[in-house]
Parts: structure tokens; sequence; C-alpha cells
């Protein structure tokens, strides 16, 4: 069954908002990786994270992995309408990914 | 340096076809990963393969769906008796080695009429 859950599902915000997306897992990962996936495009890796409480920034995007392993976030800084699409995790343990069911990311003009 | 390359990029299959979808990997990859995507759906994990070898197919249904991925060639998902149920986007992605970066190709929309 699903081992990685993302919250929320969908998400609509002003251009100029903050957006956070969370995933969560039942079991410790090995390291996490996210994607983006555009509306009618396939997913494209935006970063990996592999250490215990490790914090990553691209420009307006901060990834964070939690102490424990099982779960990390994404936040993006004053959104703006290139970010609409949809943001997937991916969790990584033992021989398996398990992709979480992403959050579909809406920025209103 | 080319990137993943799927074929068809849409299908389109009578209920009882078979449906049968290439992937071509990245230059220097022997692992290759098929999803299915469902409309407004994330992705669902299928098999994971790398050369000659299934190494985990726990995300695929027992019947109808098979996988390859030849020593020469590109790897092949093949539905057989397709049904309405199994139109979806189906993504493959490869990778120089397990848990390195994955890179996806376009898909290949099926539609089952």
């Amino acid at each position: 069954g699903q081992q990685v859950m993302q919250i929320p599902q969908y998400q609509h915000v002003q251009e100029g908002e903050d957006f956070t997306t969370y995933c969560n897992s039942s079991t410790t990962l090995s390291n996490i990786q996210w994607y983006k996936q555009r509306p009618g495009g396939h997913p494209v890796f935006l970063i990996q994270l592999v250490k215990s409480g490790e914090v990553k920034k691209q420009k307006r995007l901060t990834f964070q992995f939690g102490e424990a392993k099982k779960n990390s976030s994404l936040h993006i800084t004053a959104t703006q309408t290139t970010d609409v699409g949809t943001y997937f995790c991916a969790g990584i343990t033992g021989n398996q990914f398990y992709f979480g069911t992403g959050t579909s990311l809406t920025v209103i003009p | 340096n080319a990137g993943v390359m799927q074929n068809p990029r849409h299908l389109v299959r009578r209920r009882g076809q078979e449906a049968r979808l290439r992937c071509s990997p990245m230059k220097g990859h022997s692992h290759v990963y098929w999803y299915r995507q469902l409309p407004e759906e994330g992705l669902k994990f299928m098999v994971y393969l790398q050369k000659e070898n299934i190494i985990d197919e726990s995300g695929m249904p027992k019947e109808r769906f098979s996988a390859e991925f030849p020593k020469e060639g590109p790897s092949i998902l093949r539905i057989q008796q397709v049904v309405r149920g199994d139109s979806a986007a189906y993504f493959c992605a490869s990778s120089l080695s397990f848990a390195d970066t994955q890179y996806f190709g376009p898909g290949t929309r099926l539609t089952v009429l």
C-alpha cells in the first residue's frame, strides 16, 4: 500500500504568496527526491536530500528533510505563475521508490 | 545526449487488443522504471528493471501486464487484452544507478475504446 503521503492534494495561491507541500512516510527513508510536473508534461527532477535534517535551497525553493528521515517539505517563497504544476516527493527505502500523491499548485495572477 | 524516448506518444486500442509501449533510456543508463498515471492522480510505480532483469514488479498487475528490458533494444511494457481501466499515461524513467536521479520520458497516453 501507499507509504508516502503528501498534503495538501491541491493548493490555490495568489501570485506572490508562499506555498508549502509536506511529504510523510510511514517508514524511515534512505533519501528523498522531489519532482515537478507541469500540466501535460512529465516529471522533472528538482533535488535529492540524503542527510537527516538537511536543508537545500534553489532560488525561491527551500527543501527540508526531517531529523527522523520520515518527512520532508518543499517551500516556495513568493510564488510566480511559472511555479504552476504538480510537485511530487519520492521516498527511497531499500529497493523501492515510493512516489507521493503529489500536490497540485495553482497560482492566480 | 538524447533524453529518455518513449513511443508511441499516443496509442488508441479497442478492448481486447494488445498495447506495446516502448522506452529507450538515456545513453549509459541501465536502470528503467515504469509508472502509470491516471488523470488527476499521482504516479504509481509499476516495475523496475535493470538490463535483462526484473528487480521489482510489485506495482504491476499480475495478469495481462508484462515488462522486459532486453540486452539490446528498448524496454517494452506490454498490456494484453486491454480494458477501459487501462487508459492512462504511462511514463518510463531511467537512471544511472538505483536511487540516482530519474529522468522521465514524455510518456505514452493510452486510450482504450
